[in-house]
């Protein structure tokens, strides 16, 4: 059971922004950093931001993130063909002590 | 360049044990500051976060798993492994092997520095199916 709670599924067409949202409790978003994920078709999941804002080198500047009280943001601009993929976002929750994903978020470039 | 491998049986049945290892190379296991993870992508849907375990052997698993799963780790074989008990179905899955780094981080806000605590997989193993049928 997924505890994130994210939008089942967004999109654009190329070079437009999409925001995919991911909503949380204090015990996950609230007291601790936000992760996100990639997960092209077929493959297994990717690190694409960690620590709320931070991204792994070689991760493209379109992909940014945010957080706020209890939900966090990923903001893809300039969107592009191979952008198509499952996101998820993640983080630690005190109350489980232990890790909770979103429940995705399918991007679609129309 | 670390990488991770998942192996074990393909098929397992129903009320039986599954066992999957996951084998390191490219970096030791025994980094202080790496726990090493254990998740799990049932057909079609999201992300489910199994367990962890820690080098000296600590571990943290998920609540709605924990009366079922073991996660254990060898140093001197750099792999660690998950085993899961009494399977159904329910179990079938695509599953993952991750590197889990934690850490204590700080910021300046307003002038004013805090800490914080982070948490993240950033290496992931390609996966392995695991099916529960008799």
């Amino acid at each position: 059971q997924s505890v994130l709670t994210q939008p089942p599924s967004e999109s654009g067409t190329p070079g437009q922004g999409v925001t995919i949202s991911c909503s949380g409790s204090t015990s996950n978003i609230g007291r601790n950093t936000v992760n996100w994920y990639q997960q092209l078709p077929g493959t297994a999941p990717e690190l694409l931001i960690y620590s709320n804002n931070q991204r792994p080198s070689g991760v493209p500047d379109r992909f940014s993130g945010s957080k706020s009280g209890t939900s966090a943001s990923l903001a893809i601009s300039g969107l592009q063909s191979e952008d198509e993929a499952d996101y998820y976002c993640a983080a630690w929750d005190d109350s489980l002590n232990g890790y909770v994903f979103g429940t995705g978020s399918r991007v679609t470039v129309l | 360049q670390l990488q991770l491998q998942e192996s074990g049986p393909g098929l397992v049945k129903p009320s039986e044990t599954l066992s999957l290892i996951c084998t390191v190379s490219g970096g030791s296991i025994s980094t202080r500051s790496n726990h090493w993870g254990w998740i799990r992508q049932p057909p079609g849907k999201g992300l489910e976060w199994i367990g962890s375990v820690y080098y000296s052997g600590s571990n943290y698993y998920n609540p709605s798993l924990r009366s079922r799963v073991v996660i254990s780790i060898d140093t001197s074989k750099n792999q660690f492994s998950l085993q899961l008990s009494s399977v159904t179905a329910a179990d079938t899955a695509l599953y993952y092997c991750a590197r889990d780094v934690r850490g204590k981080g700080r910021n300046m806000v307003r002038g004013v520095i805090s800490e914080y605590n982070y948490y993240y997989m950033d290496v992931w193993g390609k996966g392995t199916t695991v099916t529960v049928t008799s």
